[in-house]
C-alpha cells in the first residue's frame, strides 16, 4: 500500500538552527509532492509543492525541500528557524496512478522552536 | 477572496446518531476533498468529489457518504456515528482534480466529538 513516513515526531531547536524534517514515500511511479504546515490554532496552509522540473523546490517563509527520487525522499529544510515556525508540518504525496489525486499523508512532525 | 468554509465549526453527538458536515469550496474551485484527522495523526482521504461525481474513495465503512452539488459545495454524511469517527474533519478545495489543478486549500475542519 502507498504510504509516506515522516521519521522525526518531535523536534525542538533553538532560533537561528537550522532545520530538516525528512519525508520518504512507499514507491516510485510519478508522485506529486507537497509539505503542509499548520500553526496552532490555525487550518492546514501549503508550503511548497513538487510537480516536475528542478528537484529543489522554494517555498513560502524561507523554506525549501529537494526531492530525490532515488531516495524516495522529499525532505523539508530551512537554514535559520525563527521563533513563529512552531508549528507541525505534514508531508504529502500524491501518485498518479490514483485516479482523483488523493493526498496521502505522513504522521505530521511538531516542531517547536525556542526563543 | 474567501477560502474554503466548512460549518459547523464544532459538534457534539452521540453514538448512533448521524451527522451532517458541510463544506464550501474556494470560489472557481470545483473540485472537493473529505479527509479524517484523529487526533495526533496525519489527515485520511474519505472522499474526492468533481463536478459531482465521486472521483476517489478512501479505507472507510460505508457509513461515510457525501455528494457535491451543482454549486459545487459539499456535504459529508456519517450515519451510525462510533466513539471512534470523533476527530476534526477536514475539507479541501481544488480547481481541478488532476495534475497541477489538484492543488488543494484547507478549510479549518469541523471538530465532531461523539459521546
Amino acid at each position: 500500500a502507498q504510504s509516506v513516513s515522516q521519521h522525526n515526531h518531535h523536534v525542538i531547536l533553538s532560533e537561528a538552527a537550522s532545520l530538516e524534517l525528512g519525508c520518504n514515500y512507499s514507491y516510485g511511479g510519478t508522485v506529486n509532492l507537497f509539505w503542509y504546515v499548520q500553526y496552532p490554532g490555525q487550518h492546514l496552509q501549503l508550503l511548497l509543492k513538487y510537480f516536475s522540473g528542478d528537484p529543489l523546490v522554494k517555498g513560502i517563509k524561507g523554506f525549501e525541500a529537494e526531492f530525490i527520487k532515488s531516495k524516495f525522499s522529499f525532505n523539508l529544510r530551512k537554514p535559520s528557524v525563527q521563533w513563529s515556525d512552531t508549528a507541525e508540518y505534514f508531508c504529502a504525496v500524491t501518485w498518479r496512478i490514483n485516479a482523483g489525486n488523493m493526498l496521502t499523508f505522513g504522521g505530521g512532525t511538531r516542531l517547536m522552536v525556542k526563543p | 477572496d474567501a477560502g474554503v468554509t466548512q460549518s459547523p465549526t464544532h459538534l457534539i453527538k452521540t453514538r448512533g446518531q448521524h451527522v451532517t458536515l458541510r463544506c464550501s469550496p474556494i470560489s472557481g474551485h470545483k473540485s472537493v476533498s473529505w479527509y479524517q484527522q484523529v487526533l495526533g495523526q496525519g489527515p485520511q482521504f474519505i472522499f474526492q468529489y468533481y463536478e459531482k461525481e465521486e472521483r476517489g474513495r478512501g479505507n472507510f465503512p460505508d457509513r461515510f457518504s457525501a455528494r457535491q452539488f451543482p454549486n459545487y459545495s459539499s456535504e459529508l454524511n456519517v450515519n451510525a456515528l462510533l466513539l471512534g469517527d470523533s476527530a476534526l474533519y477536514l475539507c479541501a478545495s481544488s480547481p481541478g482534480a488532476s495534475g497541477t489543478k489538484n492543488i488543494q486549500y484547507f478549510g479549518a475542519g469541523t471538530r465532531l466529538s461523539v459521546l
